[in-house]
């Protein structure tokens, strides 16, 4: 039973254009949530994070929103870059230890 | 070290044999976890160590792997008479411990079973 879950397998955008990643969750005890980038052959690095308490957060170009009644959180990339082609996943903890990955989305920024 | 470090980078091993996996966290990071990922799938929580201790081994897929961590620092993994299924990259990760903290992964260990 996936408890994280990324529906788009691929996305593909325009360089400039946004970027808009999804992922949903089913365990309600989830309450941080975060994202990771992955380059091929390379280990997932930490892109950004959410509390349940908020339903925003903002760095730079990267932007991530909660919706906890719709158990659903997005990651939106304005203006997308070509470096930005990576698989991104999704991941929530209910505690301060493990994280349940979604099974991540390629994303692919065409210049 | 600036990073978490994981050796080997890539293993070729016949089916059978054992492999150990070695991961040297993030200096003064507490918690450690090994995650698996394979062809087309998330990443698969195995196992997660606090100091030396492992309070959640529920990911192991059988009793064919294990893991240690001594010193609160490096750990390794074990996978004994490996399959082919074993094939995939395991990731070795750490953190400080604390609650809302961030994870933060190594490069990983490219595992192939021939």
């Amino acid at each position: 039973d996936q408890q994280v879950k990324q529906n788009s397998p691929s996305l593909s955008v325009q360089e400039g254009r946004i970027s808009i990643l999804n992922c949903d969750y089913t365990n309600s005890m989830f309450d941080y949530f975060l994202w990771y980038k992955k380059y091929p052959a390379e280990g997932p690095t930490f892109l950004i994070s959410i509390s349940s308490i908020k339903d925003k957060n903002e760095d730079g170009r990267f932007t991530v929103f909660l919706n906890k009644s719709a158990k659903h959180l997005s990651l939106h990339i304005v203006p997308s870059q070509p470096g930005d082609s990576a698989v991104y996943f999704c991941a929530a903890t209910g505690s301060n230890y493990k994280l349940t990955f979604g099974k991540g989305t390629l994303l692919t920024v065409n210049p | 070290g600036a990073g978490v470090s994981q050796s080997p980078s890539n293993k070729v091993t016949e089916k059978g044999k054992d492999v150990e996996l070695r991961c040297d966290p993030i200096s003064g990071h507490t918690a450690l976890y090994w995650y698996r990922q394979s062809l087309g799938q998330g990443l698969e929580f195995l196992i997660y160590f606090q100091g030396n201790s492992a309070p959640d081994k529920s990911g192991l897929p059988s009793d064919r792997f294990s893991a240690e961590r001594t010193g609160g620092s490096v750990s390794t993994l074990t996978i004994q008479r490996t399959q082919q299924e074993d094939s995939a990259v395991y990731l070795c990760a750490s953190s400080s411990g604390l609650n809302g903290n961030t994870i933060y992964f190594g490069e990983g260990s490219w595992l192939t079973v021939v």
